[in-house]
């Protein structure tokens, strides 16, 4: 079985900020890891996936995670987020043969003026 | 190349009557998959076809809910007889699964449901 846990249900921040969103993840076997956002009344859009190779991943505007095995963590950061980042951010978890894609609860980033 | 194309957008029906929602997956991709969100449950899945064929429908609440692939470019979502508590928005979505594609997952923009 796997699971995710967002540590953080909201993350309130100003404009120019530097921001992380915590993801702890359970898998009894190698994973793959993923950062999804979704927009206001929009999909979830993929931002950046793990699947093996260097830990810090880079993805779309701006985001980067780090995947730490020892930690089973894989932390979202963004060193300066803008009114636009504002949306809800999904970290997912699969593993092995394991075709489910199975989601965090959800981190709500908002971004102040 | 385009995504996933889910119909209808936004759907409000009223409870008791028969709703269809539509996917067509992105073209290549041999694996689908039927999500649901709402504010208690968060994402959910529903159930998972590999190359047309349904491999796990456990997510399914109850019998009123079926799924359907016909073919690798159409897949249907069929709530019959529909209630409020179905309210949600469903999610369509399709992945290439093979050796070392790590199951990366392509969404829609989701059906929004009102049972009213």
């Amino acid at each position: 079985a796997q699971s995710v846990t967002q540590l953080d249900s909201q993350v309130p921040v100003f404009e120019e900020a530097p921001v992380e969103l915590r993801c702890n993840y359970s898998s009894s076997v190698s994973v793959y890891l993923f950062w999804y956002v979704q927009y206001p009344n929009q999909g979830l859009q993929l931002l950046l996936k793990y699947l093996s190779g260097s830990t810090l991943v880079k993805g779309i505007n701006g985001f980067e995670a780090e995947f730490n095995k020892s930690q089973t963590s894989f932390h979202l950061r963004k060193p300066s987020v803008h009114i636009s980042d504002t949306a809800e951010y999904f970290c997912a978890v699969s593993g092995g043969s394991n075709y489910k894609l199975t989601f965090g609860k959800g981190t709500l980033l908002t971004v102040n003026p | 190349d385009a995504g996933v194309i889910q119909s209808p957008r936004h759907e409000v029906t009223e409870m008791g009557q028969e709703v269809t929602l539509r996917c067509k997956p992105i073209s290549g991709h041999n694996s689908l998959f039927w999500y649901r969100q709402t504010m208690m449950r968060g994402l959910e899945l529903l159930i998972y076809f590999n190359n047309n064929v349904p491999i796990d429908d456990s997510g399914m609440p109850e019998d009123r809910f079926s799924a359907k692939m016909p073919n690798a470019s159409f897949s249907t979502l069929k709530i019959q007889p529909s209630e409020p508590r179905d309210s949600a928005v469903y999610f369509c979505a399709s992945s290439w699964r093979g050796p070392d594609s790590g199951n990366t997952i392509y969404f829609g923009e989701g059906s929004w449901l009102t049972v009213v």
